[in-house]
């Protein structure tokens, strides 16, 4: 078990650039969830999967973005026409609710920084 | 919608002392459960301990404990005997999905 992966771990684009993340799930963890956290904030929610189904968005997220986990497994969370407003550290996290002896606390990646200039 | 309060901005301990972090939060979700994060300067955010609206005792979870108290809706995380590892951003989150903006917490030497 190599824990939850993002790539890149950093990201430096130009303002109307697209921009994609990966993250990889540990696993055999059947939800994924993605976050956005700025600077001296805790993460916002932005979207959670339960296998490939979407299962919840924010409001926080645009139609400028776009999250998908088509096989169940890795998922990508694309942004496009970047604004400097979108620069922020995304968080990816999975869990596996119901796991005997576990509390479906959610296990987090190292996070993609995402600068827009 | 849950709201998440973390008063302490920024709290400072002596190493081997104990230090409270408060978190209290408004939910009108009848069965809930409150988690506690660690994001150290890495960046990774770290699950420490867990707290089920129903549980009976506070949890622990070797140095970290919470008293909760339902009525309040607190839920402040204790760690005792800190540790220089302990400094990191701390964060409380019920299951919905929302996070407070954290506590600062350094320990000093």
């Amino acid at each position: 078990d190599t824990g939850v992966s993002q790539d890149p771990r950093h990201k430096i684009t130009k303002r109307g650039q697209n921009v994609t993340f990966r993250c990889d799930p540990i696993s055999e963890h059947n939800r994924l969830y993605w976050y956005r956290q700025t600077l001296g904030q805790g993460p916002e929610f932005l979207t959670y999967f339960q296998n490939e189904a979407q299962l919840e968005k924010s409001r926080l997220l645009s139609d400028r973005f776009s999250a998908e986990r088509p096989k169940g497994s890795f998922s990508t969370l694309e942004i496009q026409r970047t604004e400097q407003g979108d620069s922020a550290m995304y968080l990816c996290a999975s869990s596996f609710p119901g796991l005997a002896g576990r509390y479906n606390e959610q296990f987090f990646g190292p996070g993609t920084r995402l600068t827009v200039l | 919608a849950q709201k998440i309060t973390q008063t302490q901005p920024g709290m400072f301990v002596q190493e081997k002392e104990a230090v409270t972090l408060d978190c209290t939060y408004d939910t009108s979700d009848p069965s809930y459960g409150l988690f506690w994060y660690k994001q150290p300067s890495s960046g990774e955010m770290i699950f420490l301990i867990y707290q089920g609206s129903y549980d009976q005792q506070n949890a622990t979870e070797g140095r970290y404990s919470l008293n909760f108290q339902k009525a309040r809706k607190s839920a402040n995380l204790v760690i005792s005997a800190s540790q220089l590892g302990d400094s990191a951003m701390y964060f409380c989150s019920p299951e919905k999905l929302v996070f407070g903006k954290g506590t600062k917490l350094t320990v000093n030497p």
